[in-house]
């Protein structure tokens, strides 16, 4: 069983729509991080957090450290938006991830 | 910005040929990475260095080394090349302290090698 598990694997919505894309975890962690990868490769980071909530324009995640659970929102959703999102888990005291194996979001016009 | 570079886009290689995958990073950060990503597979890490001159396996190692000789570059090396290395190399690097340039541990990307073995 993967320790960081994304779902849904595969969403495709229409332009405009509010996107949730979830992860849950099952080790302890010091902090979690998303990322965003176009088709042709580059991986951007997007967010790290710890706790609460971080606000990025029209991305916003939240973490929930009780539930080991963190979601990634997409609010007013665009195209350009279309990517894989991914989440890892940064262990406590280490400094890798964990990589949970992504969701391909795809927004249609 | 952080700036990770990578040597080449697109390589091709025969089997059995060595090669050489280099990485940069531009913002003093003490950690990197190698990854490589195959689909339906994920991100999987084959090496990373907390510092110059020292190295920890990955997940997969088998078939790789790395060098780190000095802070800023972090090189992967395929001994020998084989078909099932044929896959897209990703190097990232991370600090371990809050900067500008991002939190303790947020890892930062180069834009990718797509490696063919034949």
């Amino acid at each position: 069983k993967n320790e960081v598990e994304q779902s849904p694997q595969n969403l495709t919505a229409q332009e405009g729509e509010f996107i949730t894309i979830n992860c849950s975890y099952s080790v302890g962690i010091s902090a979690l991080h998303w990322l965003q990868q176009h088709p042709g490769g580059g991986i951007v980071s997007l967010f790290m957090l710890s706790s609460g909530k971080k606000k990025h324009g029209r991305l916003i995640a939240t973490i929930n450290i009780q539930e080991k659970h963190s979601s990634l929102h997409i609010t007013a959703s665009h195209p350009r938006d279309s990517a894989v999102y991914i989440c890892a888990a940064l262990m406590d005291s280490n400094y890798q991830l964990i990589w949970g194996a992504g969701t391909k979001l795809i927004i249609k016009p | 910005d952080v700036k990770v570079t990578q040597s080449s886009r697109y390589l091709v290689k025969r089997t059995g040929e060595k090669v050489f995958l280099e990485c940069v990073q531009d913002m003093d950060h003490e950690n990197m990475f190698w990854y490589r990503q195959d689909p339906g597979l994920g991100l999987r890490l084959i090496y990373f260095s907390y510092d110059v001159k020292m190295k920890e396996k990955g997940d997969i190692p088998e078939g790789y080394s790395v060098s780190r000789e000095k802070k800023e570059r972090f090189s992967l090396i395929l001994e020998s090349a084989s078909t099932n290395q044929t896959s897209m190399y990703l190097c990232a690097s991370s600090g371990n302290f809050n900067s500008r340039q991002g939190r303790p541990n947020e890892q930062f990307f180069g834009p990718g090698t797509r490696l063919t073995v034949l």
